[in-house]
Parts: structure tokens; sequence; C-alpha cells
């Protein structure tokens, strides 16, 4: 039983416009959520982050909204760029700890010029 | 500054064998993550090791193991491989103990075939 799920698994967008990433979880317990970003022979890397004390936090070009009433978070991007085409792993913990974060499967996200 | 590093890059292996992945953290960090990615799926969390110790591991049979050694470098073994132990391996390091998330750094994997 997957308890976090992207259910989408690719997103085509056009340059410029706005990339919206959804992820949905199970497990109330869970308080702070990560997204990561994966290109090809690469290993993920940390995008941003949000705790259960905020509904949104922004950075850049990257926001990322909590709803905990309704389980479910989403990365928007904006504006979306050719360079943001790879995979986004959204992730979930009880607690800021490494070791706890359960992945989803990932979003192929492509941005089309 | 070096990066998480795996080795090897691609590893092919038949079915019964043993596969031994090495992972080298950033310099500084103490806790080392192994994670496994196999095809379609979210990156499943097998191993955690901090100051040479095994803190945690997943839900994973126990022919998967490993070790840190003192210069906190880690290897994950697996034994008696099955084919549907495929998949990429990724080592995630971290500065403290408990692991931030945002210092939580990936390395490239090591893609593991097992034929």
């Amino acid at each position: 039983d997957q308890q976090v799920k992207q259910n989408s698994p690719s997103l085509s967008v056009q340059e410029g416009r706005i990339s919206i990433l959804n992820c949905d979880y199970t497990n109330s317990m869970f308080d702070y959520f990560l997204w990561y970003k994966k290109y090809p022979a690469e290993g993920p890397t940390f995008l941003i982050s949000i705790s259960s004390i905020k509904d949104k936090n922004e950075d850049g070009r990257f926001t990322v909204f909590l709803n905990k009433s309704a389980k479910h978070l989403s990365l928007h991007i904006v504006p979306s760029q050719p360079g943001d085409s790879a995979v986004y792993f959204c992730a979930a913990s009880e607690g800021n700890y490494g070791q706890n974060f359960v992945f989803g499967p990932g979003t192929r996200l492509s941005v089309l010029p | 500054e070096a990066g998480v590093t795996q080795s090897p890059t691609h590893l092919i292996k038949t079915r019964g064998q043993q596969a031994t992945l090495r992972c080298s953290p950033i310099s500084g960090h103490t806790s080392v993550y192994w994670y496994q990615q196999a095809l379609g799926l979210g990156l499943q969390f097998l191993l955690w090791y901090d100051e040479g110790e095994e803190r945690n591991r997943g839900n994973f049979p126990p022919r998967f193991s490993g070790r840190q050694f003192p210069n906190y470098s880690s290897e994950l073994n697996v034994n008696a491989l099955e084919l549907e132990d495929s998949a990429l391996y990724l080592c995630a390091s971290s500065p403290k103990f408990p692991g931030e998330a945002n210092g939580y750094t990936f390395g490239s994997g090591t893609r593991l075939t097992v034929v």
C-alpha cells in the first residue's frame, strides 16, 4: 500500500506556462514534505520542503502548497523552463528525519520549447 | 566539495550471486542511507547507517545487508540475487544525526541488473 502517491506518471507543459505536480498521502502522521528533482543518470536533488505548520512555501519559481485536510500537496513551477524537464519525487515523513522519508513513484515533467 | 560517490555505476550479476555496492559520503557527513528504485516505483528505503551502526532498516529481506566503515563510507551487500533485485540503488548522506532533509544529498546510483 503506497503511502505517498503521485498519480500522474508524466506531464507535458509549454515553456513559460505553469507546471502543477500533485502528490497525495495517506498517513495523517506525516508532518514534513519535500520535493526532489532527478535528471537521468544523476541522483535526486533537493528542491523545496514544507512542514505541516505552513500551507505554502515559496522559493523563486517554485511554490509548494499543502492541504492537510485533503492530505494533498502540490508543486507549482512558474514559469516553466525546458531545464525543468526531469522526474519529480514527492516525499513525506513523520518529523524532519531523513531515515523516515517515504517517496512517491515520481512524475516525469517535460517542458516543451 | 566532492559529492556522494557511488561505485560501480553499473553492475551485472547472475541470479544467486552476491553484489557489493559502495558509497562514499560527502566529507563531514556521518549518516548514510541506501534506497532502492525499481522500475516504476518510488525510492524504497533500505538501510540507514550512522557512526558505524545500523540505525534502521526498511522492509527488505535479510539478504540485503551492509556496513559503515570508520571513514563513514558504506557498503551494501545483496546475497542470493533474484531477478527482482534489478534496480537503481541510491546512496544518500546527511551531515548529522538525526539527518535533516535539506542536507540529504544523493549519489548518482548503481544500476544493478540480475540476469
